[in-house]
């Protein structure tokens, strides 16, 4: 049972031009939700979150738009950058205090 | 500030036999989770430890143990190992409390199990 999905395994842009990412979950009660970066042979690496009581929250070149009815979350990162190039991972926080983890999303930024 | 370490890096071990795979939190954390990441997937919340007590335990069978020790450094046990084990396993600490759950992540331990 994926209660946090990414459809896209992989994603391919063009240097400068917008990368977006897309993530839904299923579980109503999900009320935070995170997206981590993460380079091959390093562990992951946190780089912005969403509380549920907001709809956006931007950060230098990347924004996460959360769209609670929907049950969907994207990461937008303008301008991409060849550095951007990473596994990205969709994650929320039960009520437990755990993350759970999309299966993520390989975004290759070509110059 | 010290990160996450997780030792060792790589390893590689038989079907059925046991391994040990370690973690030394960051500094001024005292939660310490472990998840396992298998190719191609995102990592699987194994369980978490908290004042070296077990503390919420993710979809894997009692051959999968842990420990956490009084400076908040953890083990993760895995006995009778099986092919499906092989992954790459995470550790993450935190400070419970702390309301922007800043989990930090370590490397991880590479294992193959042949």
């Amino acid at each position: 049972d994926q209660q946090v999905k990414q459809n896209s395994p992989s994603l391919s842009v063009q240097e400068g031009r917008i990368s977006i990412l897309n993530c839904d979950y299923t579980n109503s009660m999900f009320d935070y939700f995170l997206w981590y970066k993460k380079y091959p042979a390093e562990g992951p690496t946190f780089l912005i979150s969403i509380s549920s009581i907001k709809d956006k929250n931007e950060d230098g070149r990347f924004t996460v738009f959360l769209n609670k009815s929907a049950k969907h979350l994207s990461l937008h990162i303008v301008p991409s950058q060849p550095g951007d190039s990473a596994v990205y991972f969709c994650a929320a926080i039960d009520q437990g205090g755990k993350l759970i983890f999309g299966q993520g999303t390989e975004l290759s930024v070509k110059p | 500030e010290t990160g996450v370490t997780q030792s060792p890096t790589h390893l590689i071990k038989t079907r059925g036999q046991q391994v040990t795979l370690r973690c030394s939190s960051q500094s001024g954390h005292n939660t310490v989770s472990w998840y396992q990441q298998a190719l191609g997937q995102g990592p699987q919340f194994i369980f978490q430890y908290y004042r070296e007590e077990e503390n919420g335990r993710g979809n894997f069978p009692p051959r999968f143990s842990g420990l956490q020790f009084p400076n908040y450094s953890s083990e993760l046990n895995v006995n009778a190992l099986e092919l499906d084990d092989s992954a790459l396993y995470l550790c993450a600490s935190s400070q419970r409390g702390q309301g922007d759950y800043g989990y930090t992540f370590g490397s991880g331990t590479r294992l193959t199990v042949v």
